[in-house]
């Protein structure tokens, strides 16, 4: 099946710093990719869709200025989570299709973050 | 996509089968039901789809009525590594979209 990675595994950063979040498809071009952020014991809320070579597309209420991102290949998305706080500490998961014409999402194993 | 309802938990033991039931009373015509899997500190898994009627694969069954305002998640002899939580999404089935995920059932398997 498809492969989805994320890079780190888990981060830990302290507060007002800036951390990148590597998304990648390993086995399929990917032109869309989608950002989940999931706190405990709760589900997986969307963050973003990412578009190859234009602008992501936030959901209401996610600023575009303080989780930016970049999908400048077609493997390849990073979101930045810019000037964290300690409210920003959550699980960040990324997913992509293979093609329209499937459903089926594959998930990368997800990101811990940790800002203290 | 149209919302759907879990129950929040269940337990079960090892060995037993599990159905898991999912409503979704406003579901479109082009709407499928697919269900995911999540372990803890992990991202969701793909389990199953399917449109109407019965679908099975090697890991589950899934059991849609006519009306396909519910569906079942139907785990054979479930095992320890089973404890996950259980997402119902419905959704069409073409272009590439994000998926709404809802509370999900968090399941607890016992030895």
């Amino acid at each position: 099946g498809a492969v989805v990675s994320q890079h780190p595994s888990w981060v830990i950063c302290k507060s007002g710093t800036s951390v990148k979040i590597e998304c990648r498809s390993l086995d399929f071009q990917a032109t869309t990719m989608f950002w989940y952020r999931q706190f405990p014991k709760q589900s997986l809320m969307l963050m973003a869709t990412s578009n190859e070579g234009s602008k992501a597309t936030y959901e209401q209420g996610v600023e575009k200025d303080k989780f930016l991102i970049n999908h400048a290949s077609l493997t390849l998305s990073t979101l930045t989570v810019t000037s964290a706080h300690p409210e920003d500490s959550s699980f960040y998961i990324c997913s992509t299709q293979r093609d329209r014409a499937s459903y089926e999402q594959y998930f990368g194993p997800g990101t811990r973050l940790t800002v203290t | 996509l149209a919302k759907t309802t879990q129950p929040i938990s269940m337990d079960s033991y090892e060995g037993q089968e599990v159905n898991i039931t999912c409503s979704h009373n406003n579901i479109a015509t082009n709407d499928y039901i697919t269900w995911y899997q999540q372990f803890p500190s992990q991202g969701p898994r793909f389990i199953i789809q399917g449109y109407k009627t019965k679908v099975t694969n090697e890991v589950a069954s899934l059991f849609i009525p006519a009306d396909r305002k519910s569906s079942t998640l139907s785990l054979p002899r479930v095992s320890l590594s089973d404890t996950a939580v259980y997402y119902c999404l419905v959704g069409g089935n073409t272009g590439r979209r994000a998926l709404t995920f809802g509370s999900g059932t968090r399941l607890q398997v016992q030895p």
